[in-house]
């Protein structure tokens, strides 16, 4: 059982609009800590998608934009591609249980 | 640019400990500090552990804090984590990733490759 909420699984067609949501209590997201996304290509290491709610590093397509607001966050992909297919994972960190945490991941599919 | 390159892969006995090396290349180690996270097969993300490669300070997850120790050695720029008492639930995948300095509450820029730990008797 992950401390932050994700859906298994979502799917879209090529050129959608995905919305993948992740939520926390008040220990995490509701008391202020930052929430990160990842993909996750099977076979290969975690890569940073999003960073402090709504950042995006360098090299990362104007495709994926995140959002959070009190308890919840959500990462949303426009322009749905094929290579969009992957695990998504929200990550944050918990003060009461002074640790990072992770969502269970989402798998996407692409239809 | 920034790399962190990871120790080769274990198999263990039950009861054993292992310890994997994360090499850091293209940044200073000690500017940084370094999480360790890990995947067991076909499940999700977890987060072990976090150290300040610039003074030492560790978070440990509670989960873990009995059996694990990371360490950091900025004259190779190389972290470590050791965990001990191993069982078969620590099969899976290690990984290191860069993160804040000051504290563990920040997100992870750049991961390690992941060194496959397999516990079996």
């Amino acid at each position: 059982q992950s401390v932050l909420t994700q859906p298994p699984s979502l799917s879209g067609a090529p050129g959608q609009r995905v919305v993948i949501p992740c939520t926390g209590n008040s220990s995490n997201l509701g008391a202020g800590y930052h929430v990160h996304w990842y993909q996750q290509i099977p076979g290969t290491a975690p890569r940073l998608l999003i960073f402090g709610n709504t950042n995006r590093p360098s090299g990362v397509p104007d495709r994926f934009s995140g959002s959070k607001s009190g308890t919840s966050a959500s990462l949303a992909i426009t322009g749905l591609l094929a290579e969009d297919e992957a695990d998504y994972y929200c990550q944050s960190y918990d003060g009461r249980l002074s640790l990072g945490v992770f969502g269970g991941g989402t798998k996407l599919t692409v239809l | 640019q920034v790399q962190l390159v990871q120790s080769g892969g274990e198999v263990k006995k039950p009861g054993a400990s292992v310890k994997v090396s994360c090499q850091a290349f293209g940044y200073s180690l000690s500017s940084y500090g370094i999480s360790w996270v890990r995947q067991a097969p076909g499940q999700g993300l977890e987060w072990m552990g976090w150290i300040s490669a610039f003074n030492g300070n560790t978070n440990y997850a509670e989960k873990f804090q009995a059996r694990l120790t990371l360490t950091t050695d900025t004259s190779t720029s190389t972290a470590h984590m050791e965990l001990r008492n191993l069982v078969s639930d620590d099969t899976g995948v290690y990984y290191c990733a860069r993160g804040g300095v000051v504290v563990a509450a920040t997100d992870l820029d750049f991961w390690g490759q992941g060194t496959p730990v397999t516990v079996s008797s």
